[in-house]
């Protein structure tokens, strides 16, 4: 059974700091997708990751993807509070006839004045 | 605002009560999803149709019934319901080819 598990689950910081949220899963996969959803609202998609290597950017955000260490990683420059949100990673599992993401637990990120 | 709609956004119903969920979407994509998401919870899979066939159920109790008569549009049918079954419940569709979800705003139900 394919489990996808974040890190940390909680996070408190302040503004104008850098963090990294990982994202590590079980199974073999090369294709990864980050999500935001903010409190009472639905997931909004920030990254599709679909190849070892990968990397994306957008402003503040930064998501990589390293599928020898199936290992994902979104890293947050100089936090604002707008950043504030949950975080899921979400994985394709390769195999065949599924169609399904298997998403970790979200990480809740908390950004202080 | 995605293009995925779900309606309602808020309902409550007590155990004996039969509701449906709708979802639509008129984005073109041929895959949808239901999931559950509860407090404390990862997000869970109900569901997945598939050009309107069912290919995934996730060991779903059988009073939620999905229901999908075309590629836009799904529902989820409630009955006999528990206070467990309480949680925001998201929709979501992809396109042929690609696992990227597109999610609904999700229908907060509460169970009484």
């Amino acid at each position: 059974e394919l489990k996808v598990e974040q890190n940390p689950l909680f996070l408190s910081m302040q503004e104008g700091k850098n963090y990294t949220i990982y994202c590590n899963y079980s199974t073999t996969s090369d294709r990864l997708y980050w999500y935001r959803q903010d409190p009472g609202k639905s997931l909004e998609s920030l990254f599709v990751l679909l190849s070892n290597g990968a990397v994306k950017q957008e402003g503040r955000l930064m998501a990589s993807l390293d599928t020898k260490a199936r290992l994902s990683t979104l890293h947050i420059t100089a936090a604002v509070h707008d950043l504030s949100a949950t975080y899921f990673c979400a994985v394709d599992p390769i195999i065949q006839g599924a169609q399904k993401l298997v998403f970790g637990q979200g990480t809740r990120l908390t950004i202080n004045p | 605002e995605t293009g995925v709609t779900q309606t309602p956004r808020h309902l409550v119903m007590g155990m004996t009560n039969k509701k449906s969920l709708k979802c639509e979407q008129h984005l073109g994509h041929n895959a949808m999803y239901w999931y559950k998401q509860s407090a404390k919870k990862p997000l869970e899979l109900m569901f997945v149709y598939n050009f309107k066939e069912q290919t995934e159920n996730n060991s779903v109790p059988s009073r939620f019934s999905p229901e999908c008569p075309n590629s836009s549009h799904l529902f989820l049918h409630l009955h006999t319901l528990q206070p467990e079954d309480s949680a925001l419940y998201l929709c979501a569709s992809s396109p042929q080819g690609s696992y990227e979800q597109y999610f609904g705003p999700g229908t907060r139900l509460t169970v009484t």
